[in-house]
Order: C-alpha cells, then structure tokens, then sequence
C-alpha cells in the first residue's frame, strides 16, 4: 500500500536490551514524526525530521533514545538499554510538508520483560 | 504548560444520532488543529483540519468548530454509524512550531444500534 509502513508490528525484548524500530514514510512526504503511546493515553511527540534540517529532538525522553533518517526517506528509532517504562506502542508519522496532515502507521507494540 | 483536553472520556449515541465530541486547548498561540480517529490495535486515521483563520471546516459527514475566544474545539458527527464507534483524538500545533502536535487524552465514541 501507499500509507506509511512500520515494522516489527510486535516486539517482546528483555529489560536491558537493545532495540530498533523502522519507520517507511509515505514517498514524497519530507516530513516525518515520531510519537509514543501508552496504553490508555494519548500520543507524546518524540522527534521531528524535515527534509536535510536538524531534527527537533526535544521530545526524547532520555539519551537512550536516538533515531536517524537516512537519505530522507527511511527512519530508525533505537532505543538502549531497554527499561520497562519503555513499554509501549511507538508511532510513525509523515506529512507532505510540517504544519499539513499528518499520516500514521500502525505503529510498533513494545513490550519490556 | 500546554495542554489539549477533552471534556468526556466515553460518548455513547444511538446509530443515527449526531455526536459531539468537545476539546479545549490551553495555548493561545496554537493556529492549527487536527482531529484523528484510533480504532483498536490500529494507527490514528486523519478525519479533518482546520487553520486558526477558519472557525468551521466540513467534510463528509463531519464538521470541525472552533472557537478561539474560549479555545475549544468540537467534532460534529452526523448520522452516526456503528463504523463510527472509535477512539478520538484532538490534537493541536503552532505553525512557527516544527510542526509536532500536542494530543489530548482521547474520547471513546460508542455507537449503540
């Protein structure tokens, strides 16, 4: 499909691990976000990428927390040294440019042991 | 701080029914916001926008308000359908800003037949 495409859909990983989300936005769509949801809760902005500008990063929780977009296009969310406050769903979204609709995936549901 | 909260967190409304779902924002300096639909084990779905230089926005059975004397925002469901029943989310952002959106806390929309 055309929509924006996040894997693994599913992740159960041990406290103190390692892991990585992928994040494929729309084609053409130069701006993309990362949320975290919690169960219940609504979404709290995580990091921002616009085309080959610095990305806002002020919603990262903690410096375990890092993401890269490589080539403008696809996007990896790391996290380190898991906890498990970590556990939650994390969503992708692209828009065309910033300030228009912002399109998400399904997200990744994370679970810490 | 900045806040986006909504006044019910559960709406129950007969098939056919309009619904009204509520938000209030706290930061005046917001010009852009974004109503989403959530259904379980899914991804927001985008319903409609509207700028601060509007204060109505319809698209197909939907309608947008908002007020920014008072800083509330309302969602107006026409005819509602059991495909209707889903968590819905306000969220609002600065154009200035990067773009990143503040999400209330969600309200359930359930749809009886």
């Amino acid at each position: 499909g055309a929509g924006v495409s996040q894997s693994p859909s599913n992740k159960v990983t041990e406290k103190g691990k390692d892991v990585e989300l992928r994040c494929d936005p729309i084609s053409g769509h130069t701006a993309l976000y990362w949320y975290r949801q919690s169960l219940g809760q609504g979404l709290e902005f995580l990091i921002y990428f616009q085309g080959n500008s610095a990305p806002d990063k002020s919603g990262l929780p903690s410096d375990r927390f890092s993401a890269e977009r490589t080539g403008g296009s696809v996007s990896t969310l790391t996290i380190q040294r898991t906890q498990q406050e970590d556990s939650a769903v994390y969503l992708c979204a692209s828009s065309l440019r910033r300030n228009q609709p912002q399109h998400f995936g399904d997200g990744t549901r994370l679970s810490i042991l | 701080g900045e806040s986006v909260g909504l006044h019910l967190p559960t709406l129950s409304v007969q098939e056919g029914d309009n619904s009204i779902i509520n938000c209030a924002y706290s930061n005046s300096a917001s010009d852009y916001f974004i109503w989403y639909k959530q259904e379980s084990g899914k991804g927001p779905q985008f319903i409609i926008d509207i700028r601060s230089n509007m204060d109505k926005r319809q698209g197909q059975r939907v309608t947008v308000l908002l007020n920014k004397t008072v800083k509330h925002l309302s969602l107006q469901i026409a005819a509602t359908q059991p495909g209707d029943s889903a968590v819905y989310f306000c969220a609002e952002g600065r154009s200035s800003n990067t773009g990143k959106l503040i999400f209330g806390q969600g309200t359930t929309l359930q749809v009886k037949p």
